[in-house]
């Protein structure tokens, strides 16, 4: 697509329970990257995805977050036995990606994560 | 990871008026990016920059890649209501971005 496509736009669900967020990235842009984004807070670091290799997950919270990404396109970030805590916005970005070039990174709208 | 300071926080001007807010870091960067998130929605880039020194505009907006590679201003000339949001710096270097804790614009009609 033209875009950074995230789905869902708003999730609601019980502490406690799983759940899947998706990303598709803009067609061809090899890095994927994973953002949160709590109320009035800037973004923190959550995992990136460059080509094939391994993911940097350095900024994982806890290991009951865990993110794939399939094919080197479309990304799944996963929440396991949500918390209160987990409720804010996660942004997904891709980016034409090189160690040693200019680049920029494109977001997608986000989805908006609540835990009840 | 590497800290970008944005200032100010947060600015309250009418409308009309010129703005202008900037990042520093303690560590050089290869791109400097200047984002607009509005609420409910992901930031959209505004401004790229890519050299030391690079003073690039976008309409209304003007921004410059500090000499030192450390820093970046954004000015925003005239402003306007659709203006206002938040406003985040970011610095890339290598497979990361690095990002301001962003500066909130409300302009007063």
């Amino acid at each position: 697509g033209a875009g950074v496509s995230q789905s869902p736009s708003n999730k609601v669900t019980e502490k406690g329970k799983d759940v899947e967020l998706r990303c598709d990235p803009i067609s061809g842009h090899t890095a994927l990257y994973w953002y949160r984004q709590s109320l009035g807070q800037g973004l923190e670091f959550l995992i990136y995805f460059q080509g094939n290799s391994a993911p940097d997950k350095s900024g994982l919270p806890s290991d009951r977050f865990s993110a794939e990404r399939t094919g080197g396109s479309v990304s799944t970030l996963t929440i396991q036995r949500t918390q209160q805590e987990d409720s804010a916005v996660y942004l997904c970005a891709s980016s034409l990606a090189g160690p040693l070039s200019n680049t920029e990174a494109f977001f997608g709208q986000g989805t908006r994560l609540t835990v009840v | 990871g590497q800290q970008l300071n944005q200032s100010p926080q947060s600015m309250f001007i009418q409308e009309g008026e010129d703005v202008s807010m900037n990042c520093t870091s303690s560590s050089i960067f290869n791109t400097w990016l200047w984002y607009k998130q509005d609420p409910g929605e992901g930031p959209v880039l505004l401004i790229a920059l890519y050299k030391a020194g690079e003073l690039t505009s976008n309409g209304r907006l003007t921004a410059q890649f500090g000499i030192t590679r450390k820093d970046s201003f954004l000015n925003i000339s005239a402003s306007i209501p659709s203006d206002v949001g938040i406003y985040f710096c970011a610095g890339q270097i290598g497979n990361q971005f690095y990002f301001g804790t962003g500066t909130s614009l409300t302009v007063i009609p």
